[in-house]
């Protein structure tokens, strides 16, 4: 079955700092990517998505780049910032019509002042 | 706009209750799900429905019902609570069918405990 593995955290970051959180998947079809980001205390709320190869998502200065000959999706920002801190879970999304979403464990991220 | 609502938000049980954990969505939206979130395992499906009238088991169903009560609601049932289910749980939605972006709407979360 489809499978998502991200980086292990929790990751600690100086303010400013480069960020890389790396996720691989594992699926029969050619499915969506996504990274989803949660705030403490709050639900998981889309930060961006790539639906084919070599198709970049950005958003907030964030980006993931659908690499598919390397069957990865890592997460980038160059420069973090304290209102960053949250958990980025990566996900991937067949293609049928439930549209399901498989989900890594998530990593925790924490940006120091 | 509200969204994806949950309630409650908070829960304490005993071993061998029950509960229904309630959920609406105000976007129109075809498709609903529940996940619940534990520590270092992300997110696991539980039930979900791709449309109305229908239900369908997730990756760890046991121990639970599902009911979609109409297009809006999809409520999730414990109906004899076990320590394992300590968790907490997400309802969510999306378009779902032609109009399926893959994007999930969640809602703010239950946290459950069963002692």
């Amino acid at each position: 079955g489809d499978s998502v593995t991200q980086m292990e955290g929790p990751v600690t970051l100086s303010e400013e700092a480069f960020l890389t959180i790396n996720c691989t998947y594992t699926a029969t079809g050619y499915p969506s990517l996504f990274w989803y980001v949660q705030y403490p205390g709050e639900g998981l709320q889309l930060l961006l998505k790539a639906t084919k190869a070599d198709d970049k998502g950005s958003n907030k200065g964030f980006e993931a780049t659908y690499r598919k000959e390397t069957t990865s999706f890592h997460l980038e920002k160059g420069s973090v910032q304290v209102s960053d801190s949250a958990v980025y879970f990566c996900a991937l999304s067949d293609r049928g019509s439930a549209r399901q979403l498989t989900f890594g464990s998530g990593t925790q991220l924490t940006v120091l002042p | 706009n509200a969204g994806v609502t949950q309630t409650p938000k908070f829960q304490v049980l005993k071993t061998g209750q029950s509960m229904t954990l309630q959920c609406a969505q105000d976007m129109n939206h075809n498709s609903m799900y529940w996940y619940r979130q534990d520590p270092g395992m992300g997110l696991r499906l539980i039930y979900y429905s791709a449309s109305e009238g229908t239900t369908d088991k997730g990756e760890v169903p046991n121990g639970y019902n599902v009911s979609r009560l109409n297009k809006r609601e999809f409520s999730l049932r414990l109906e004899s609570a076990a320590p394992s289910q300590t968790s907490v749980y997400f309802c969510a939605s999306t378009y779902g069918g032609g109009l399926n972006t893959g994007e999930l709407f969640f809602g703010e979360g239950s946290r459950l405990t069963v002692l």
